[in-house]
């Protein structure tokens, strides 16, 4: 069955500093990888997705994730948070390019500290 | 880009009365729309797939005839929760998949449904 598991649920980073969120997921075929960003009481919107190729991904607002076969990985990276950084991140798998019926991780919230 | 329009934002409903959540997707049409709910500090977990002209598919534990899903046009799907429950109370978002295919879903900004 397929699963993601988003390990840290909460971390804290101060502004400038890089971050790194990590994801694994677990599925029997190539696996369809998204970040979505949430703010407080909003919908989500779309970082970045992977389907096949370059195995490191850029995304929107300076964010880029690498997938890592071999360990079952698509951490999310950035090099220097913002303070309007802050907010949930979840990382999703889908059985297709259109991201249908797609698996979240339970998500991590991002802090930004001055 | 393509947007998802949720309405309302937030809702407070009364125990047993019925809320209809609407998903409308402005710039595309949406053949499969997907409703998720989410509880605090819990990712978001799919209710059903919408679509259009054609009765919803539910996920399993899901009450169908709780949470009527309405998907008449390739613009709008509706979600109602009947007879609505405190339990009920969550984060409801839906998102839409453009007709044409190939890209990833909208989402909608989602409704806060407080069921007092």
């Amino acid at each position: 069955a397929q699963s993601v598991t988003q390990p840290d649920i909460h971390i804290t980073v101060s502004e400038g500093a890089s971050l790194e969120l990590r994801c694994n997921y677990s599925y029997g075929a190539t696996p369809y990888l998204f970040w979505y960003v949430q703010s407080p009481g909003q919908g989500l919107q779309l970082l970045l997705k992977y389907f096949s190729g370059d195995t490191l991904v850029q995304g929107i607002k300076g964010f880029e994730a690498e997938f890592k076969r071999s360990q079952s990985s698509f951490n999310l990276r950035k090099p220097s948070v913002h303070w309007s950084d802050a907010a949930e991140y979840f990382c999703a798998v889908g059985v297709n390019q259109a991201g249908t019926a797609l698996i979240f991780g339970k998500g991590t919230t991002l802090s930004v500290s001055s | 880009g393509a947007v998802v329009s949720q309405h309302p934002s937030r809702v407070i409903c009364k125990s047993g009365t019925s809320v209809k959540i609407e998903c409308r997707s402005l710039d595309f049409q949406a053949t499969t729309m997907f409703w998720y709910r989410q509880f605090p500090k819990k990712s978001l977990m799919l209710m059903a797939t919408s679509n259009e002209g054609s009765k919803a598919t539910y996920e399993q534990g899901v009450e169908k005839d709780k949470f009527l899903i309405n998907h008449a046009s390739l613009t709008l799907s509706t979600l109602t929760v009947t007879s609505a429950h405190p339990e009920d109370s969550s984060f409801y978002i839906c998102s839409a998949r453009d007709r044409q295919g190939g890209s990833p879903l909208h989402f909608g900004n989602g409704t806060r449904l407080t069921v007092t």
